[in-house]
């Protein structure tokens, strides 16, 4: 079936340390994204990307990267210099076509900083 | 001020009640609207489109008013399975695609 799979489910990390969250999908969506969302609030753009080896950044990409070198996948990196990295990750993808703007999710990671 | 805003809530109603919710949004290059679902500690499913028509499915009404910037969501004879966080999305073209999140609307339906 196609769909949208995000790795790991559940992530504990130390402070200081690098994670790289995984996302891959097989719907042939060019568009890509991560989201991450906090208890109580809405979801807040981290990155994009509408093209392989392309990406912008969202409202909040201070210390996250990711990369598009396969039209599959969109790993994003916490680095260290995010502040307060304890949240839930999202990872979606959507077609292009102007009209539409469906979004398709993965089941999402849950990352906690101890 | 947010691209895109919602009360969150909580609202609490008694089962078999008409509820309804608004989402803002400033941007006026927003060019399609949506509504999503999401299920506590789960990810956002799309509940449906909102068309500058209106538009309906079964007991759910989406409205969107351009003029004054709004959509609406109408909830008719809720159930208890209604309960969740109802998202507002905006999917604005400037240049790229960007689809914006609202915080949410937080539902809960009572028995």
């Amino acid at each position: 079936d196609g769909g949208i799979t995000q790795s790991p489910k559940y992530l504990f990390r130390k402070e200081g340390q690098n994670v790289t969250l995984s996302c891959e999908q097989n719907l042939n969506h060019d568009a890509m994204y991560w989201y991450r969302q906090d208890p109580g609030q809405g979801l807040r753009l981290i990155y994009y990307s509408q093209i392989v080896n392309d990406f912008q950044k969202g409202d909040i990409a201070e210390g996250y990267s990711v990369s598009r070198e396969k039209k599959e996948s969109f790993p994003l990196t916490v680095t260290s210099a995010q502040k307060n990295p304890t949240a839930f990750y999202l990872c979606a993808s959507s077609t292009l076509k102007q009209v539409s703007g469906e979004l398709f999710f993965g089941e999402g990671s849950r990352l906690t900083v101890l | 001020r947010k691209e895109v805003e919602q009360d969150p809530g909580p609202f609490n109603v008694p089962e078999g009640a008409t509820v309804a919710f608004n989402c803002t949004y400033s941007n006026s290059a927003s060019q399609s609207f949506f509504w999503y679902r999401q299920d506590c500690r789960k990810e956002p499913k799309l509940l449906m489109s909102v068309y500058s028509s209106g538009n309906e499915d079964g007991r759910f009404t989406a409205q969107l008013n351009r003029a004054s910037q709004y959509i609406s969501l109408l909830i008719r004879d809720s159930k208890l399975s209604d309960s969740a966080t109802y998202l507002c999305v905006v999917n604005i073209i400037q240049g790229a695609q960007k689809l914006v999140f609202g915080q949410g609307t937080r539902l809960t339906i009572n028995p």
